[in-house]
């Protein structure tokens, strides 16, 4: 089976430009999850969709941060303007939305805003 | 609110040497409880998950985990340690509705890092 699949691995831009994360989350999973993680906060959860819906966006760090799920195979998270504070690595997760089920992680974008 | 604590940031153990990484978490009924391990460079992967039942759990990799709700813990634990189970550690607790979280959310620990010395 296929994992939840992010792109892309690594981005590199210069401060002010837009960014645009990509992330497919697992056949059947009606919930997707972003993270952020950095060494000073660790994870944090940035949005969580349910049937593509926008559940909690209490995680987003500001108006420059924006997540959509067009439909149930597919969401984005953009930034724009970039700013070098925005430089972490950011993870796609999805579930089958249930508490007692895990959340199944991709391997990540990691971001680097010059 | 929920929270998860792991209380300690960094563990050093010689491999071959048993481990024990600590989790405590806030919860008031009987939780979801998840251990994930990070190598790095690399997303989370799901070592172990408690949700009912037996209170020993066990995972992949050789990893156990004991659920005590007397003592609100959840630690991770392996006999024997490997030079490959070098890796960031993560415990979380599946978030409750009642306790203002999202159902199919999940509350994450700060997380531990292993060093595994020769």
């Amino acid at each position: 089976d296929a994992g939840v699949i992010q792109s892309p691995r690594h981005e590199v831009t210069e401060m002010g430009q837009e960014v645009t994360l990509r992330c497919k989350p697992i056949s059947g999973h009606n919930s997707l999850f972003w993270y952020r993680q950095t060494m000073m906060r660790g994870l944090e959860l940035l949005i969580y969709f349910n049937n593509n819906v926008p559940i909690d966006d209490s995680g987003m760090p500001e108006d420059r941060f924006s997540a959509k799920m067009p439909n149930a195979s597919f969401s984005t998270l953009k930034i724009q303007p970039s700013e070098p504070r925005d430089s972490a690595v950011y993870f796609c997760a999805s579930s089958s939305g249930q508490n007692n089920q895990p959340q199944h992680f991709g391997d990540g974008t990691r971001l680097s805003i010059l | 609110a929920q929270s998860v604590t792991q209380p300690d940031i960094h563990i050093t153990v010689s491999e071959g040497a048993s481990l024990e990484l600590r989790c405590n978490y806030s919860y008031g009924a009987t939780p979801y409880l998840f251990w994930y391990v990070q190598s790095p460079g690399q997303g989370l992967q799901l070592l172990l998950k408690y949700f009912s039942g037996d209170t020993l759990v066990q995972g992949i990799k050789g990893f156990e985990a004991e659920f005590k709700r007397s003592q609100s813990s959840f630690n991770l634990r392996k006999p024997s340690v490997h030079w490959s189970d070098a890796a960031e550690y993560f415990c979380a607790v599946g978030a409750a509705r009642n306790y203002g979280g999202s159902q199919g959310n999940l509350i994450f620990g700060k997380g531990t890092k292993l060093s595994v010395k020769p």
